[in-house]
């Protein structure tokens, strides 16, 4: 499997609160990814980064934030959350590199806003 | 707009048979990339396999090979000699890079594959 990390695994929160999701990889990937991935399974790119201070919003609108202070480090906040934030949220990485743009993923942060 | 379609929300094969899973896409572009990915249940995402529009032969992994049809704008994977560890779901992506080095992933709704012993 890929060295790319993902905390916590499992999340229960209540509306209001502050969270971070933590995403780290070991590979030296530029390029760094959030998807969330609702209950029917299909995925939606929320955010993505191509370098450190390098971040966009991607297709999906979301209220969540990101921020690439370290290659490695692409942690992802809201503020507060809410019951519509429940969701399963997946972060992938890769090389710019010669690499066929392949994609590694994270285990996913399954999170449920109470 | 790119979109990717996978018709068969679920799908079911028996131990050892043969089973292909459908995958349509569409795009004005010439120049992409298509992958399989396989997400188990409770585990990391991973690819399966990936194929070069531009490339005309048919990429094959072990049990796991593809029928690219550009024209047509298929990419069916196919899994041979199915194993109970096969059991996920599979996404169908679609991948193109714009001028100035972004790209975009499109995933496709997934079919979720069951293999039976």
């Amino acid at each position: 499997e890929a060295d790319i990390y993902q905390t916590p695994r499992y999340l229960v929160i209540g509306t209001g609160k502050k969270i971070t999701l933590e995403c780290s990889q070991t590979m030296g990937h530029d390029k760094m990814y959030w998807y969330q991935q609702d209950p029917g399974m299909e995925l939606h790119l929320i955010h993505y980064s191509y370098g450190v201070n390098s971040t966009e919003k991607g297709d999906l609108s979301s209220e969540s934030t990101v921020s690439r202070i370290r290659t490695e480090h692409f942690p992802l906040t809201l503020e507060s959350a809410r019951p519509s934030h429940t969701s399963q949220y997946l972060c992938a990485s890769r090389t710019s590199g010669i690499s066929l743009y392949e994609q590694y993923f994270g285990p996913g942060t399954r999170l449920t806003v109470t | 707009a790119q979109t990717v379609t996978q018709s068969q929300p679920e799908m079911s094969v028996q131990e050892a048979e043969t089973v292909t899973l459908s995958c349509t896409y569409d795009t004005s572009e010439n120049n992409y990339y298509l992958f399989w990915y396989k997400q188990p249940p409770s585990r990391q995402m991973i690819l399966v396999i990936r194929q070069e529009a531009y490339k005309q032969q048919n990429a094959t992994e072990n049990r796991f090979s593809v029928n690219f049809q550009k024209a047509a704008k298929s990419f069916s994977l196919k899994i041979s000699d199915s194993q109970l560890g096969d059991t996920a779901m599979y996404f169908c992506a679609f991948m193109k890079r714009f001028q100035g080095g972004s790209e975009k992933l499109v995933f496709g709704k997934g079919t979720k594959l069951t293999v039976n012993p």
